[in-house]
């Protein structure tokens, strides 16, 4: 069985840019998560899909981030623009139900904002 | 906002002993997880307990639960290098069945 597939795995770019995230979950599984992971700490949920319908994005920083899982399977996160504290690792999670049990990680985007 | 709090922060171990994290959390839950991340790596479920369970086993590994005191902890036996890694607890909680991580305690086991 495939895992959860993101890419690109290492982002470096200076404040004020932006950049785009992408994330591929395991096949058949409905909802979807982006999590934030800051050095040192255990990851905060950004966004939360079933399907392509949000179920969850009350921590998700409107002003700069926006997120869209097209036809319910891939599903990319945009900062828009960057900000020093931006800098983390950006976890892309995946499950089968909708209950938030049993989630399946990806290996992660490095982002660092210079 | 994180709900839960590992503790300790770190532990080093030697291998073959037994390694045991705590975790706290704040309000009432329906279930608790526990996951596992290697370093540069995503995070792995190990195992998850509900909020009517007490204790449960999975291999080398023990959950216990006492909602009473919003508590849990995950013991590793026998653990072995591979087990280095950093272990989180997630609390499953509320109507909107939100997850919250801790904040891990870092596993280190000595050859």
């Amino acid at each position: 069985e495939a895992g959860v597939a993101q890419s690109p795995r290492y982002k470096i770019i200076e404040k004020r840019q932006s950049v785009a995230f992408w994330c591929n979950p395991i096949s058949g599984h409905a909802t979807l998560y982006w999590y934030q992971q800051i050095l040192g700490q255990g990851p905060k949920l950004l966004i939360q899909f079933q399907n392509n319908g949000v179920v969850d994005d009350s921590q998700l920083p409107k002003d700069r981030f926006s997120a869209e899982r097209l036809k319910g399977v891939d599903s990319t996160l945009k900062i828009q623009p960057a900000k020093l504290e931006d800098s983390a690792v950006y976890l892309c999670a995946s499950s089968l139900s909708s209950f938030n049990e049993k989630l399946f990680f990806g290996s992660g985007t490095q982002l660092s904002v210079l | 906002s994180q709900q839960g709090e590992e503790d300790p922060q770190a532990l080093s171990i030697q291998e073959g002993e037994n390694a045991t994290m705590n975790c706290s959390y704040k309000t009432s839950i329906n279930n608790l997880q526990w996951y596992r991340q290697n370093s540069g790596r995503g995070l792995v479920h190990l195992i998850l307990i509900r909020s009517n369970e007490r204790e449960k086993h999975s291999g080398r590994l023990r959950v216990t639960l006492d909602t009473s005191k919003k508590s849990s902890s995950l013991l590793i036996t026998a653990s072995r290098a591979a087990d280095t890694a950093s272990y989180f607890c997630a609390s499953l909680s509320g109507s909107a069945r939100q997850l919250t991580f801790g904040s891990g305690t870092q596993l280190t086991v000595l050859p």
